[in-house]
């Protein structure tokens, strides 16, 4: 158990209101990140932290927003969510094992946009 | 964006055989994991490689890091009902803080 937690585990939302999904963890990692996946694409990187207040975009980041006030708390926002943004997102967090880390998963949240 | 070649795309088994599926990449990369996805679930770390020609076991799982860095193996021996799932490779290198996933290979046991 990586000590993640996501919330909130679904979420059913219409087109053009705002979202934002939370990720929280127990264990004091210093890096963060939000994936999407899809049928046919796998996982996708969106935004990641590697630190308080320390953010970079990943190869899908358009039309979401990240912030990390905590070091336990990694926010994902959808300005305007959009059909296309229906999804499953997963938040994972890096181990501490040298400079390349595994990564652990949290459960998921499944977003519906209509 | 960059993804990995994992291969084969699905398998349909009958219990108690043998499971290969590989990943493969046109770049060489430091790391190799390989993760389990359950149907509604986050993907689970099964295993980690971090160096070329490692080869490591966990139950009936084995994984090994290709000596060239750009590729990887998974084999699982074997199988059960519960090996039922989507298994990812993932590859890390040290001058990104970013892993690149495979697309996966969904894994069916029959009895």
């Amino acid at each position: 158990d990586a000590g993640i937690t996501q919330s909130p585990r679904h979420k059913v939302t219409e087109t053009g209101t705002p979202v934002t999904l939370r990720c929280h963890q127990t264990e004091n990692h210093r890096y963060m990140y939000w994936y999407r996946q899809d049928p046919g694409h796998g996982l996708r990187l969106i935004h990641y932290s590697y630190g308080v207040k320390d953010t970079d975009k990943g190869e899908v980041s358009d039309g979401y927003s990240v912030s990390r006030s905590k070091t336990e708390d990694f926010l994902l926002t959808l300005e305007s969510a959009t059909s296309s943004q229906t999804s499953v997102y997963f938040c994972a967090i890096r181990g501490d094992r040298g400079l390349t880390d595994t990564q652990y998963f949290g459960p998921g949240t499944r977003l519906t946009v209509l | 964006g960059q993804q990995l070649n994992q291969s084969p795309q699905s398998m349909f088994i009958q219990e108690g055989e043998d499971v290969s599926m590989n990943c493969t990449s046109s770049s060489i990369f430091n790391t190799w994991l390989w993760y389990k996805q359950d149907p509604g679930e986050g993907p689970v770390l099964l295993i980690a490689l971090y160096k070329a020609g490692e080869l490591t076991s966990n139950g009936r799982l084995t994984a090994q890091f290709g000596i060239t860095r750009k590729d990887s193996f998974l084999n699982i021996s074997a199988s059960i009902p519960s090996d039922v799932g989507i298994y990812f490779c993932a590859g890390g290198s040290y001058n990104t803080d970013k892993l690149i996933f495979g697309t996966g290979t969904r894994l069916q046991v029959f009895p």
